[in-house]
């Protein structure tokens, strides 16, 4: 079964609302999400590391004050798409890892079903 | 930034054939990971493979994985229709960071 969620799924709003995309582990405790971007046909890209307890780490290119990301649980992360304009529509993704995984491998990554943001 | 690039960008092949998609990364890996993506929908983990394993199967995924050449290959055996999607490989430089992605090869499978 899922053991990162998303949501909503799907979103569409209009150009200078601002939207929030919420990233859950279930099940396990995540000190450590990352959120990714893909637009269209294409890779996905990684745009920033969230930190539960601290500040995100954003890439390079990433505006901080655009993509606000709030950690405040070890099972919730949070981006929030501020002033969002058509350019922003893309498909976010979050992911984790679970730490300790019972005859699973450490290092796999788990990603969330995604979320497509549409601006009109 | 992506590590690097996929070959092919995108392969057609008759349901039972072979099919074998490449990536090339750029930095040393702590691990090297495949997975899958049905359109417009999330990542499904194939396979993980580590920078110390040379090759790694799971049911009809075989993965390889040459860290001099800085390559790793996907074989799926016997494909089936459900296999048409998009397959991205990905890369760790340590346990437990956030993951750079290849540009991806879409497979198509026809019946």
């Amino acid at each position: 079964g899922a053991v990162v969620s998303q949501h909503p799924s799907r979103v569409i709003c209009k150009s200078g609302t601002s939207v929030k995309i919420e990233c859950r582990s279930l099940d396990f405790q995540a000190t450590t999400m990352f959120w990714y971007r893909q637009f269209p046909k294409q890779s996905l890209m990684l745009m920033a590391t969230s930190n539960e307890g601290s500040k995100a780490t954003y890439e390079q290119g990433v505006e901080k004050d655009k993509f606000l990301i709030n950690h405040a649980s070890l099972t919730l992360s949070t981006l929030t798409v501020t002033s969002a304009h058509p350019e922003d529509s893309s498909f976010y993704i979050c992911s984790a890892f679970i730490p300790g995984l019972a005859g699973g491998d450490t290092d796999t990554q788990y990603f969330g079903p995604g979320t497509r943001l549409t601006v009109l | 930034s992506q590590q690097g690039e996929e070959d092919p960008q995108a392969l057609s092949i008759q349901e039972g054939e072979n099919a074998t998609m490449n990536c090339s990364y750029k930095t040393s890996i702590n691990n090297l990971q495949w997975y899958r993506q049905n359109s417009g929908r999330g990542l499904v983990h194939l396979i993980l493979i580590r920078s110390n394993e040379r090759e790694k199967h799971s049911g009809r995924l075989r993965v390889t994985l040459d860290t001099s050449k800085k390559s790793s290959s996907l074989l799926i055996t016997a494909s089936r229709a459900a296999d048409t999607a998009s397959y991205f490989c990905a890369t760790g430089d340590q346990a437990g960071t956030a993951l750079i992605f290849g540009k991806g090869t879409t497979l198509s499978v026809s019946s």
